[in-house]
């Protein structure tokens, strides 16, 4: 498998919801970041949480690292229709060439029907 | 207001054409990246820049592609001799100064036709 794997694929809400993503790794980290991408435009910046910190909030968004299983979740609590997009989780690789490089997983298709 | 601005939005060209994509940074920083993005597919890091110097770079960026940044403010990537798969979004980012997040342009699609 590659570095940095959402599951699942795709995941369909009612709004209100939660909704929950997770992200596997193979190789230790420095850190792990969470990006938001609306059809056919850049990525965003939601969230990023060190390979030191176990859980981290921003608004509705919570995110969880697990180092020892290489794994992450996000979650995004009562969600809303504007909330529909793709989420991808992105690892800096530690031990890598220091250049800040982010590996991405293949991403959560994320639906929020109103 | 997006961190970088990238032209063209959209560029559509003939099979073994040059291309030249680019992005310009709302302020001056040191370290840029080129990723790219096959429709539905994930998104791939193709070469990071720091300093007016390629620092890293992966398989995918071979010897078609070229990246600078001539007057130090736009930062360019050029495809040499364009191919059908290299059809796809083009995202340029800039680094944040505090914890290594990235902020991306909205990308530019390329068609090979």
């Amino acid at each position: 498998s590659q570095q940095g794997e959402e599951d699942p694929q795709a995941l369909s809400i009612q709004e209100g919801e939660n909704a929950t993503m997770n992200c596997s790794y193979k190789t230790s980290i420095n850190n792990l970041q969470w990006y938001r991408q609306n059809s056919g435009r850049g990525l965003v910046h939601l969230i990023l949480i060190r390979s030191n910190e176990r859980e981290k909030h921003s608004g509705r968004l919570r995110v969880t690292l697990d180092t020892s299983k290489k794994s992450s979740s996000l979650l995004i609590t009562a969600s809303r229709a504007a909330d529909t997009a793709s989420y991808f989780c992105a690892t800096d690789i530690r031990g890598s060439s220091n250049t800040g490089k982010l590996i991405f997983g293949q991403g959560t298709t994320l639906q929020v029907k109103p | 207001e997006p961190e970088v601005t990238q032209t063209p939005s959209h560029q559509v060209t003939q099979m073994g054409q040059e291309v030249i994509l680019r992005c310009v940074p709302i302020s001056n920083h040191l370290y840029f990246y080129w990723y790219r993005q096959i429709l539905g597919q994930k998104v791939e890091f193709l070469v990071s820049f720091y300093n007016n110097e390629i620092s890293e770079k992966s398989e995918i960026f071979d010897d078609q592609f070229s990246v600078e940044r001539p007057d130090g403010s736009n930062f360019t990537l050029k495809i040499r001799s364009t191919k059908l798969e290299d059809s796809a979004m083009y995202f340029c980012a800039r680094k944040g100064t505090t914890n290594g997040e990235l902020f991306f342009g909205e990308g530019s699609r390329l068609t090979v036709l």
